[in-house]
C-alpha cells in the first residue's frame, strides 16, 4: 500500500512565525499535493508539484510556498502564520495512472492552530 | 448534491438501509473519483467510475457516471455502521491536472 508520512501530525504556532509541514512518500510518484480542510468544507488545493524543483499554484496559494527538494519530500511552509490558516492540511501524493485517472494517496494530515 | 462551495452535506440513515449520495458538475468530465475519509484521517480512494463505464460496482458500492446529465452518484447497499465516514467525490478540471473535490457528505449509519 502506498504510504503518505506528515509531520508533525500536530502544530500550535504562534501569529507572525514561520510554521514548515513537511510530506514523505514512498511511492516514487511524481505528483504531489497540498491541501487544505476546514471544519464543513471539502479540500482545498494549496500547491502541487511535478516532480523534484517544481511547484504550481493550487487555488489558494496566499500566504503559502511550498518546497520539492527531492521525490519523496515535499513541504507546505508558512512564512507568516495567520489565525486564518488554522486548518488541517493534508498532503498527497499521485499515481498509478495519468491525467484523469491518478488516484491520489493521502497522509493522515496535520492538524495545525495558529493562536 | 456535493461540488463548488456547497456546504458539507449531513446524511443519517439505519444500519440495513440503502443510500446514494449524489455529485454534479458543471462542465464535461471523463472520469470521477469517489473518496471516504474516516475521521481522523485522510480521504482514501473507494471508486473511480469513467464515462464509458457509466456504472461501477465494488462490494456493496455502486457509482453512476452520467455525462449528459454532468452528474455521478454513490449507492451503497445495506449500510453497515462501519460505513460512517465523509463521502467526497472529485475530478479533474480540464486545464488543470490536479483533481478537485466536492464539499463532501457526511453519512452516519445508526446501529
Amino acid at each position: 500500500e502506498a504510504a503518505v508520512t506528515q509531520s508533525p501530525r500536530n502544530k500550535v504556532a504562534v501569529t507572525g512565525g514561520k510554521v514548515t509541514l513537511s510530506c514523505n512518500q514512498t511511492n516514487n510518484h511524481n505528483n504531489m499535493y497540498w491541501y487544505r480542510q476546514d471544519t464543513g468544507h471539502g479540500l482545498r488545493l494549496i500547491h502541487y508539484s511535478y516532480g523534484a524543483g517544481s511547484t504550481e499554484k493550487g487555488d489558494i496559494p496566499d500566504g503559502y510556498k511550498a518546497s520539492r527538494p527531492s521525490q519523496e519530500n515535499f513541504s507546505l511552509i508558512l512564512e507568516l502564520a495567520t489565525p486564518s490558516q488554522t486548518s488541517v492540511y493534508f498532503c498527497a501524493s499521485g499515481g498509478p495512472g495519468q491525467g484523469a485517472n491518478e488516484r491520489l494517496f493521502f497522509g493522515h494530515g496535520t492538524k495545525l492552530s495558529v493562536l | 448534491s456535493q461540488w463548488g462551495e456547497e456546504n458539507l452535506q449531513a446524511l443519517s440513515i439505519q444500519e440495513g438501509e440503502d443510500v446514494t449520495m449524489n455529485c454534479s458538475y458543471k462542465t464535461y468530465t471523463t472520469v470521477v473519483h469517489w473518496y471516504r475519509q474516516d475521521s481522523g484521517r485522510g480521504p482514501a480512494l473507494i471508486i473511480l467510475i469513467r464515462s464509458n463505464e457509466r456504472e461501477k460496482r465494488s462490494g456493496r458500492l455502486r457509482a453512476t457516471l452520467d455525462t449528459s446529465s454532468q452528474s455521478s452518484s454513490l449507492s451503497i447497499t445495506a449500510a453497515q455502521c462501519e460505513d460512517t465516514a465523509v463521502y467526497f467525490c472529485a475530478r479533474k478540471m480540464s486545464n488543470y491536472n490536479v483533481l478537485y473535490f466536492g464539499s463532501g457528505t457526511k453519512l452516519t449509519v445508526e446501529p
